[in-house]
Protein backbone atom coordinates (compact mmCIF):
# COMPACT_ATOMS: atom_id res chain seq x y z
CA UNK A 1 0.00 0.00 0.00
CA UNK A 2 1.41 3.78 -0.91
CA UNK A 3 2.74 5.51 1.72
CA UNK A 4 0.72 8.48 3.09
CA UNK A 5 2.97 11.97 3.13
CA UNK A 6 2.21 15.18 4.64
CA UNK A 7 1.97 18.00 3.96
CA UNK A 8 1.03 17.78 0.31
CA UNK A 9 3.24 21.32 -0.10
CA UNK A 10 5.25 23.33 1.83
CA UNK A 11 6.70 27.17 1.01
CA UNK A 12 9.43 28.28 3.65
CA UNK A 13 11.74 31.30 3.23
CA UNK A 14 15.70 30.68 3.38
CA UNK A 15 16.62 30.00 6.65
CA UNK A 16 13.15 28.16 7.69
CA UNK A 17 12.97 24.65 9.31
CA UNK A 18 11.06 22.20 7.59
CA UNK A 19 9.57 18.72 8.54
CA UNK A 20 7.78 16.08 5.81
CA UNK A 21 6.17 13.29 7.66
CA UNK A 22 5.45 9.83 5.68
CA UNK A 23 3.47 7.03 7.22
CA UNK A 24 2.40 3.41 6.51
CA UNK A 25 -0.16 1.34 7.38
CA UNK A 26 2.19 -1.99 6.88
CA UNK A 27 4.95 -3.15 8.86
CA UNK A 28 8.27 -1.54 7.51
CA UNK A 29 11.59 -3.01 7.11
CA UNK A 30 13.10 0.51 6.05
CA UNK A 31 12.13 4.04 4.15
CA UNK A 32 13.86 5.93 2.28
CA UNK A 33 13.86 9.34 1.28
CA UNK A 34 14.51 11.25 -2.44
CA UNK A 35 14.49 14.75 -3.48
CA UNK A 36 13.38 15.07 -7.52
CA UNK A 37 13.83 18.42 -9.01
CA UNK A 38 11.82 19.11 -12.34
CA UNK A 39 12.28 17.29 -14.89
CA UNK A 40 15.33 15.43 -13.53
CA UNK A 41 15.28 11.83 -12.03
CA UNK A 42 15.10 11.36 -7.93
CA UNK A 43 18.21 11.51 -6.18
CA UNK A 44 18.35 9.18 -3.25
CA UNK A 45 18.82 11.07 0.34
CA UNK A 46 18.99 8.42 2.90
CA UNK A 47 17.70 5.41 4.23
CA UNK A 48 15.89 4.69 7.81
CA UNK A 49 16.39 0.88 8.64
CA UNK A 50 14.32 -1.07 11.13
CA UNK A 51 16.09 -1.09 14.42
CA UNK A 52 18.83 1.45 12.78
CA UNK A 53 19.39 4.61 13.99
CA UNK A 54 18.92 8.54 12.35
CA UNK A 55 20.84 8.51 9.73
CA UNK A 56 21.73 12.17 7.76
CA UNK A 57 23.94 14.89 6.71
CA UNK A 58 24.32 18.17 7.22
CA UNK A 59 21.30 19.98 7.44
CA UNK A 60 19.27 17.15 6.87
CA UNK A 61 18.00 14.43 8.42
CA UNK A 62 15.65 11.94 9.38
CA UNK A 63 13.73 9.17 11.46
CA UNK A 64 11.75 6.22 11.92
CA UNK A 65 9.04 5.33 14.37
CA UNK A 66 8.92 1.60 13.77
CA UNK A 67 5.95 1.37 16.58
CA UNK A 68 4.41 3.78 14.36
CA UNK A 69 5.18 3.43 11.06
CA UNK A 70 6.43 6.71 10.64
CA UNK A 71 9.01 8.75 8.95
CA UNK A 72 9.70 12.22 9.28
CA UNK A 73 12.38 14.39 6.95
CA UNK A 74 13.99 17.53 9.10
CA UNK A 75 15.19 20.33 7.04
CA UNK A 76 16.96 22.53 8.63
CA UNK A 77 17.89 26.22 8.00
CA UNK A 78 16.79 25.57 4.44
CA UNK A 79 18.68 26.58 1.24
CA UNK A 80 17.40 27.60 -2.07
CA UNK A 81 19.21 24.26 -3.14
CA UNK A 82 16.71 22.21 -1.09
CA UNK A 83 13.70 22.92 -3.31
CA UNK A 84 11.95 20.37 -5.29
CA UNK A 85 9.63 17.19 -4.64
CA UNK A 86 10.70 15.30 -1.93
CA UNK A 87 9.50 11.45 -2.14
CA UNK A 88 9.30 8.87 0.69
CA UNK A 89 9.86 5.20 -0.42
CA UNK A 90 9.07 1.91 1.78
CA UNK A 91 10.05 -1.39 2.30
CA UNK A 92 8.13 -3.87 3.54
CA UNK A 93 9.15 -5.88 6.79
CA UNK A 94 9.65 -9.64 5.36
CA UNK A 95 9.92 -8.54 1.64
CA UNK A 96 13.05 -9.62 -0.56
CA UNK A 97 14.12 -6.83 -3.66
CA UNK A 98 10.63 -6.33 -4.30
CA UNK A 99 11.30 -2.78 -4.63
CA UNK A 100 9.73 0.59 -3.22
CA UNK A 101 6.22 1.44 -2.45
CA UNK A 102 6.72 5.35 -2.97
CA UNK A 103 4.41 8.73 -1.55
CA UNK A 104 2.56 10.93 -3.70
CA UNK A 105 5.49 13.16 -3.01
CA UNK A 106 5.73 16.93 -0.94
CA UNK A 107 6.16 19.86 -2.99
CA UNK A 108 8.93 22.34 -1.33
CA UNK A 109 9.55 25.97 -2.38
CA UNK A 110 12.02 27.90 -1.00
CA UNK A 111 11.81 31.88 -1.51
CA UNK A 112 14.80 33.78 -0.98
CA UNK B 1 31.54 6.56 -14.13
CA UNK B 2 27.73 6.24 -15.75
CA UNK B 3 25.56 4.99 -12.71
CA UNK B 4 22.22 3.77 -14.66
CA UNK B 5 21.81 5.14 -18.59
CA UNK B 6 18.61 5.09 -20.22
CA UNK B 7 17.86 5.31 -23.95
CA UNK B 8 15.63 7.04 -25.61
CA UNK B 9 15.71 10.48 -23.64
CA UNK B 10 12.03 11.63 -25.57
CA UNK B 11 9.87 9.36 -27.96
CA UNK B 12 6.42 9.92 -29.69
CA UNK B 13 4.47 7.22 -30.42
CA UNK B 14 1.25 6.29 -32.12
CA UNK B 15 -1.65 4.13 -30.61
CA UNK B 16 -0.79 0.60 -31.58
CA UNK B 17 3.11 0.66 -32.15
CA UNK B 18 5.34 -0.81 -30.10
CA UNK B 19 9.03 0.01 -28.69
CA UNK B 20 11.73 -0.99 -26.10
CA UNK B 21 12.98 1.06 -23.66
CA UNK B 22 16.69 0.36 -23.04
CA UNK B 23 18.60 0.77 -19.40
CA UNK B 24 21.60 -0.52 -18.48
CA UNK B 25 24.15 -0.09 -15.16
CA UNK B 26 27.51 -0.46 -15.07
CA UNK B 27 27.22 -0.54 -10.84
CA UNK B 28 27.77 -4.55 -10.85
CA UNK B 29 23.73 -4.35 -9.12
CA UNK B 30 21.91 -7.41 -8.80
CA UNK B 31 18.43 -5.32 -8.74
CA UNK B 32 16.49 -3.34 -11.41
CA UNK B 33 13.62 -1.56 -11.32
CA UNK B 34 11.02 0.05 -13.78
CA UNK B 35 8.82 2.82 -12.61
CA UNK B 36 6.52 5.08 -14.01
CA UNK B 37 5.49 8.67 -12.77
CA UNK B 38 3.12 10.78 -13.07
CA UNK B 39 1.66 14.22 -11.86
CA UNK B 40 0.56 13.31 -8.61
CA UNK B 41 0.63 9.83 -8.45
CA UNK B 42 4.08 9.78 -7.25
CA UNK B 43 6.22 6.28 -9.00
CA UNK B 44 4.61 3.13 -9.29
CA UNK B 45 6.89 0.14 -9.85
CA UNK B 46 6.20 -1.85 -13.22
CA UNK B 47 8.24 -4.81 -13.31
CA UNK B 48 11.55 -5.35 -11.59
CA UNK B 49 14.16 -8.19 -11.31
CA UNK B 50 16.01 -9.02 -7.90
CA UNK B 51 18.84 -10.69 -9.81
CA UNK B 52 20.02 -11.83 -13.23
CA UNK B 53 17.29 -14.21 -14.44
CA UNK B 54 14.17 -13.30 -12.46
CA UNK B 55 11.79 -10.83 -13.35
CA UNK B 56 8.22 -10.00 -11.47
CA UNK B 57 5.62 -7.90 -11.82
CA UNK B 58 4.85 -4.91 -9.29
CA UNK B 59 2.30 -2.60 -9.22
CA UNK B 60 1.16 -1.74 -12.76
CA UNK B 61 2.38 -4.48 -15.05
CA UNK B 62 -0.13 -4.51 -17.68
CA UNK B 63 0.60 -3.77 -21.20
CA UNK B 64 4.14 -4.08 -20.49
CA UNK B 65 6.93 -6.90 -20.86
CA UNK B 66 10.29 -6.88 -19.24
CA UNK B 67 13.55 -8.80 -20.29
CA UNK B 68 16.63 -9.06 -17.94
CA UNK B 69 19.30 -9.41 -20.53
CA UNK B 70 22.38 -10.04 -18.45
CA UNK B 71 23.27 -8.33 -15.27
CA UNK B 72 23.96 -4.93 -16.93
CA UNK B 73 20.75 -4.63 -19.30
CA UNK B 74 16.67 -4.32 -17.86
CA UNK B 75 14.60 -3.18 -21.10
CA UNK B 76 10.85 -2.27 -20.81
CA UNK B 77 8.52 -2.97 -23.73
CA UNK B 78 5.28 -1.73 -24.96
CA UNK B 79 3.71 -3.93 -27.38
CA UNK B 80 0.84 -2.18 -28.29
CA UNK B 81 1.28 1.26 -26.99
CA UNK B 82 -2.02 3.37 -25.55
CA UNK B 83 -2.63 7.28 -24.67
CA UNK B 84 -2.83 5.73 -20.76
CA UNK B 85 1.20 4.81 -21.17
CA UNK B 86 1.83 8.27 -21.52
CA UNK B 87 3.92 8.95 -18.90
CA UNK B 88 8.02 9.54 -18.09
CA UNK B 89 9.97 5.95 -17.06
CA UNK B 90 12.12 5.70 -14.57
CA UNK B 91 14.82 2.66 -14.50
CA UNK B 92 16.53 2.27 -11.16
CA UNK B 93 19.09 -0.03 -9.85
CA UNK B 94 20.71 -1.16 -6.32
CA UNK B 95 23.11 -3.17 -4.53
CA UNK B 96 21.05 -5.21 -2.11
CA UNK B 97 18.31 -3.39 -0.07
CA UNK B 98 20.18 -0.33 -0.10
CA UNK B 99 19.31 3.07 -1.41
CA UNK B 100 18.51 3.46 -5.56
CA UNK B 101 20.21 4.90 -8.54
CA UNK B 102 18.11 6.58 -11.53
CA UNK B 103 18.18 6.64 -15.21
CA UNK B 104 17.33 10.60 -16.03
CA UNK B 105 14.22 8.93 -17.80
CA UNK B 106 11.98 8.64 -20.96
CA UNK B 107 9.41 11.31 -21.40
CA UNK B 108 7.00 9.10 -23.70
CA UNK B 109 4.19 10.53 -25.40
CA UNK B 110 1.25 8.03 -27.15
CA UNK B 111 -0.71 9.99 -29.33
Amino acid sequence: QQPVQSPQAVILREGEDAVINCSSSKALYSVHWYRQKHGEAPVFLMILLKGGEQKGHEKISASFNEKKQQSSLYLTASQLSYSGTYFCGTEMAGGGADGLTFGKGTHLIIQP
Amino acid sequence: NAGVTQTPKFQVLKTGQSMTLQCAQDMNHNSMYWYRQDPGMGLRLIYYSASEGTTDKGEVPNGYNVSRLNKREFSLRLESAAPSQTSVYFCASRWDRLGYTFGSGTRLTVV
